[in-house]
C-alpha cells in the first residue's frame, strides 16, 4: 500500500531564511510525486511535479529514490509563502488516485 | 484561468437526509475526482469518474455514496443518507488525459448535525 508522511504539522521560519518541507513516501513502484498549496481560504493548487524537475515561486523538490523523500525547498522564504503544503502520490495503477501526506502549515514571520 | 467549481461552499443537513454536492469540473477535462477531508485530518480519495463510469473507488465510499455526470457538464456525489462522520470539506478535481496535475475546485463544507 501506498502512504505518504509529512512528519511536521507546523514549521515556523523567519522571513529570508532557508526553508524544507519534508515529505517521504512508501511504494513499489515507480512513484510521480507532487506538492500542493493551498493558501488561505483558496483551493487546493499544484505547486510542483517531480518529473518535471522546475522551480516554481523559488521552490525546488528532488525525487531522492534512495531516500524515499521528496522534500520541498525554497532558501528564502518569503510572507506570501504562509500556507499549507501537501505532498501527494499519484498512482497510475488506481485511476491516477493522489494519496496526501498529512501536511505541513508554513507559517514565515517577519 | 479555467476553473472546477463547487456548490454550495457550505451545506448543513441533518444526520439521514440525503445531500447533493455538485461540481463543475473544466470543460475539456476527462478524469473526475472526490476527495474529502475531515477536520485535522488527511485529504482522502473518495472516487475517481471517467468515460461515464468509476474507474476507482476507495474503501470509504460505499453503498452510501454515488457519483454522476447527468449532463455532460456537472459532476455530483450524492450521500443518500448522512451520517455525523460524513462532516468534512469535500473536495472535487478534474484534469486532462495529458497532464499529471490536477485542478481542484474550492470545496464544500458539508456539516452534519
Amino acid at each position: 500500500a501506498q502512504r505518504v508522511t509529512q512528519p511536521e504539522k507546523l514549521l515556523s521560519v523567519f522571513k529570508g531564511a532557508p526553508v524544507e518541507l519534508k515529505c517521504n513516501y512508501s511504494y513499489s513502484g515507480s512513484p510521480e510525486l507532487f506538492w500542493y498549496v493551498q493558501y488561505s481560504r483558496q483551493r487546493l493548487q499544484l505547486l510542483l511535479r517531480h518529473i518535471s524537475r522546475e522551480s516554481i515561486k523559488g521552490f525546488t523538490a528532488d525525487l531522492n529514490k534512495g531516500e524515499t523523500s521528496f522534500h520541498l525547498k525554497k532558501p528564502f522564504a518569503q510572507e506570501e509563502d504562509s500556507a499549507m503544503y501537501y505532498c501527494a502520490l499519484q498512482n497510475y495503477n488506481a485511476g491516477n488516485m493522489l494519496t496526501f501526506g498529512g501536511g505541513t502549515r508554513l507559517m514565515v514571520k517577519p | 484561468e479555467p476553473e472546477v467549481t463547487q456548490t454550495p461552499s457550505h451545506q448543513v443537513t441533518q444526520m439521514g437526509q440525503e445531500v447533493i454536492l455538485r461540481c463543475v469540473p473544466i470543460s475539456n477535462h476527462l478524469y473526475f475526482y472526490w476527495y474529502r477531508q475531515i477536520l485535522g485530518q488527511k485529504v482522502e480519495f473518495l472516487v475517481s469518474f471517467y468515460n461515464n463510469e468509476i474507474s476507482e473507488k476507495s474503501e470509504i465510499f460505499d453503498d452510501q455514496f454515488s457519483v454522476e455526470r447527468p449532463d455532460g457538464s456537472n459532476f455530483t456525489l450524492k450521500i443518500r443518507s448522512t451520517k455525523l462522520e460524513d462532516s468534512a470539506m469535500y473536495f472535487c478535481a478534474s484534469r486532462t488525459g495529458f497532464s499529471y496535475g490536477y485542478t481542484f475546485g474550492s470545496g464544500t463544507r458539508l456539516t452534519v448535525v
